[in-house]
């Protein structure tokens, strides 16, 4: 089946630094991919949707220029968080969807990183 | 605007009870409806979706759903539990439209299994 892959799992960067994740689709392509964030026992809350090929779309309230999001290729998107301080700590979880697949094709979720800021 | 409400915040059962995880949805055209499970530290993995057609699904492990219209309601259901099934559980719901799919999560719901 579909497979999406996050990297890195989990990370642990200092307050002040930037942290790049990486999400790929592995056997198909994805003309979008979606950027999730859950807190510790809450749901998902999207942030973004990723666009191969133009800008990404921010939902109201996330900083644009904070998440940084890059969709170079079919298969990657990339968010980089900036300037990371510690209430950026979270799980960050992409998920992606067959371009080429039917309509009703499932998102598929990569297994997430976790972000420390310490 | 749509959205998802899971009452239960945690069920606890026991090893061969059988399961019924609640959800009820907002939205205001023809949904997409799903339910993924996460195991801790883990991303997402696909039970079942509902889009058309009979409105009981069958998913993997076991799990079926069934969607109420009437009710808003799309409730999860496992005959008999097992220790493995313990984990997150969450219910989507989407717009039945175009190629990408913005999904709109419940709160989810802890299940606890007891041997």
């Amino acid at each position: 089946g579909a497979v999406v892959s996050q990297h890195p799992s989990w990370v642990i960067c200092k307050s002040g630094t930037s942290v790049k994740i990486e999400c790929r689709s592995l056997d198909f392509q994805a003309t979008t991919m979606f950027w999730y964030r859950q807190f510790p026992k809450q749901s998902l809350m999207l942030m973004a949707t990723s666009n191969e090929g133009s800008k990404a779309t921010y939902e109201q309230g996330v900083e644009k220029d904070k998440f940084l999001i890059n969709h170079a290729s079919l298969t990657l998107s990339t968010l980089t968080v900036t300037s990371a301080h510690p209430e950026d700590s979270s799980f960050y979880i992409c998920s992606a969807r067959d371009s080429s697949g039917r309509a009703d094709s499932p998102l598929h979720f990569g297994n997430g990183t976790r972000l420390t800021v310490t | 605007a749509q959205s998802v409400t899971q009452p239960d915040i945690h069920i606890t059962v026991s090893e061969g009870a059988s399961l019924e995880l609640r959800c009820n949805y907002s939205y205001g055209a023809t949904p997409y409806l799903f339910w993924y499970v996460q195991s801790p530290g883990q991303g997402l993995q696909l039970l079942l979706k509902y889009f058309s057609g009979d409105t009981l699904v069958q998913g993997i492990k076991g799990f079926e759903a069934e969607f109420k219209r009437s009710q808003s309601s799309f409730n999860l259901r496992k005959p008999s539990v097992h220790w493995s099934d313990a984990a997150e559980y969450f219910c989507a719901v989407g717009p039945y439209t175009g190629t990408a799919s913005k999904l709109t999560f419940g709160t989810g719901t802890r299940l606890q299994v007891t041997l």
